[in-house]
């Protein structure tokens, strides 16, 4: 079964507005990740944050972690056209593992 | 670097021939995964190999399916036979053991008529 799950599973806004996305997971977890996925390519790795971080800041990307509530939340500040993609949160549940489970995916629509 | 480079880019096969997916990881990386990605099921990890050993294939779906990779430079998934249900894309994706982020190939994409 699938670890993360992703909320809203589609979310269209104007470009300029904020982009925030939600990820539930059920287990505990060494560290989570964000990729992005434009159409028809392959996956692209955003950020990290380990357990132990609370939140973390890459560019226009802010990423916070609770691990009490095993939930992280993607923020998109100044979203652009280019923006627009599907964005899938990945968690990594045993340290040494390697393994990313991936949730379903929020699709991102910006308009122009 | 180039990558990760995946070949073929499009397969179109008829129901019951053999399929072969190749991937070449990033240089240097010791890790490696092949996924399957469809709108019904989402993205599923099939196998993963780390310096070349295979160490999960918990996820390849059935005996038609298997993965090896021979060296660091080169893997492959063969489907025999193949169905319709087989139909996705396929992506490979290498890694550094230590650094937990994988980068993705722009996929196969397998059309079993």
């Amino acid at each position: 079964s699938q670890q993360g799950e992703e909320d809203p599973q589609a979310l269209s806004i104007q470009e300029g507005e904020n982009a925030t996305m939600n990820c539930s997971y059920k287990t505990s977890i060494n560290n989570l990740q964000w990729y992005r996925q434009n159409s028809g390519r392959g996956l692209v790795h955003l950020i990290l944050i380990r357990s132990n971080e609370r939140e973390k800041h890459s560019g226009r990307l802010r990423v916070t972690l609770d691990t009490s509530k095993k939930s992280s939340s993607l923020l998109i500040t100044a979203s652009r056209a280019a923006d627009t993609a599907s964005y899938f949160c990945a968690t990594v549940r045993i340290q040494g593992a390697q393994k990313l489970v991936f949730g379903q995916g929020t699709r991102l629509t910006i308009n122009p | 670097d180039a990558g990760v480079i995946q070949s073929p880019r499009h397969e179109v096969t008829e129901m019951g021939q053999e399929v072969t997916l190749r991937c070449k990881p990033i240089s240097g990386h010791n890790s490696l995964f092949w996924y399957r990605q469809t709108m019904m099921r989402g993205l599923e990890l099939l196998i993963y190999f780390n310096n070349n050993v295979p160490i999960d294939d918990s996820g390849m779906p059935e005996d038609r399916f298997s993965a090896k990779m021979p060296n660091a430079s080169f893997s492959t998934l063969k489907i025999q036979p193949s169905e319709p249900r087989d139909s996705a894309v396929y992506f490979c994706a290498s890694g550094d053991l230590a650094k937990n982020i994988q980068y993705f190939g722009a996929g196969t994409r397998l059309s079993v008529l």
